[in-house]
C-alpha cells in the first residue's frame, strides 16, 4: 500500500539558516512526488512536483527538492530560510491509477527563529 | 479568478445534527475531493468524484455522505453517525489531464460539533 511519512513533527530554524524536511514514501511504481505548504486556518498551496526527469525539481519561493530512488527519499530544502516560511509542510504521492488521489504525510511544522 | 469556494468558514453544531459543508469550483475541473485534517494526522481522504453523478469512497468515508449533481458542486455532508466530526475539512479539484497534475485546494471549514 503507499505512504508518507514525514518523520519530524516539528522542526526549528533560525531565520536565513538552511532548511531540510524529511519525506519517505512507500510505492509499489515510479510515484508522483508533491510538496504542499499550508498557513494556518488556510488551504494547501502547491510548492512543487516530481513525476519524472531530472530528480531535482525547483518550486516556488525558492524552495527545490531531490528525488532519490534508492532512499525513497523527496527532502524539501531551502537555502535561507525566511520568517514568512514558518507554516506547516506536507509531501504526498500520487496514485498513478485512474483515481488520481494523493496520499499525504502527517505534516512538518516548521517554526522560525528571528 | 478562477478558484475553489468553500463556505462557511467556521461552522457549529450540535451532536446528533446532520450538516452539508459546501465546495464550488469555477476552474472546470472533472474531479473533485473531500480531504478531513486532524492535527498530527495530516490529510485523510473522505470521498472523492471524477465525475458528474459519480463518486467513491476514500479511506474514511464511514458517518459522510456526498452528491455531485454539478461539475461545479461537492457538497459534503457530515452525518450523526460520524462519531468524532470536530475536525478541519477541506475540498480540492483537479483536471485530470495527466497524472502529476497537481491538486487545487479551498480555504477550508472548521467544523466543530459539540
Amino acid at each position: 500500500a503507499q505512504s508518507v511519512t514525514q518523520p519530524d513533527i516539528h522542526i526549528t530554524v533560525s531565520e536565513g539558516a538552511s532548511l531540510e524536511l524529511r519525506c519517505n514514501y512507500s510505492y509499489g511504481a515510479t510515484p508522483y512526488l508533491f510538496w504542499y505548504v499550508q498557513s494556518p486556518g488556510q488551504g494547501l498551496q502547491l510548492l512543487l512536483k516530481y513525476f519524472s526527469g531530472d530528480t531535482l525539481v525547483q518550486g516556488i519561493k525558492g524552495f527545490e527538492a531531490e528525488f532519490k530512488r534508492s532512499q525513497s527519499s523527496f527532502n524539501l530544502r531551502k537555502p535561507s530560510v525566511h520568517w514568512s516560511d514558518a507554516a506547516e509542510y506536507f509531501c504526498a504521492v500520487g496514485a498513478v491509477d485512474s483515481s488520481y488521489k494523493l496520499i499525504f504525510g502527517s505534516g512538518t511544522r516548521l517554526l522560525v527563529r528571528p | 479568478d478562477g478558484g475553489i469556494t468553500q463556505s462557511p468558514k467556521y461552522l457549529f453544531r450540535k451532536e446528533g445534527q446532520n450538516v452539508t459543508l459546501s465546495c464550488e469550483q469555477n476552474l472546470n475541473h472533472d474531479a473533485m475531493y473531500w480531504y478531513r485534517q486532524d492535527p498530527g494526522q495530516g490529510l485523510r481522504l473522505i470521498y472523492y468524484s471524477q465525475i458528474v453523478n459519480d463518486f467513491q469512497k476514500g479511506d474514511i468515508a464511514e458517518g459522510y455522505s456526498v452528491s455531485r449533481e454539478k461539475k461545479e458542486s461537492f457538497p459534503l455532508t457530515v452525518t450523526s453517525a460520524q462519531k468524532n466530526p470536530t475536525a478541519f475539512y477541506l475540498c480540492a479539484s483537479l483536471s485530470p489531464s495527466s497524472y502529476n497534475s497537481p491538486l487545487h485546494f479551498g480555504n477550508g471549514t472548521r467544523l466543530t460539533v459539540t
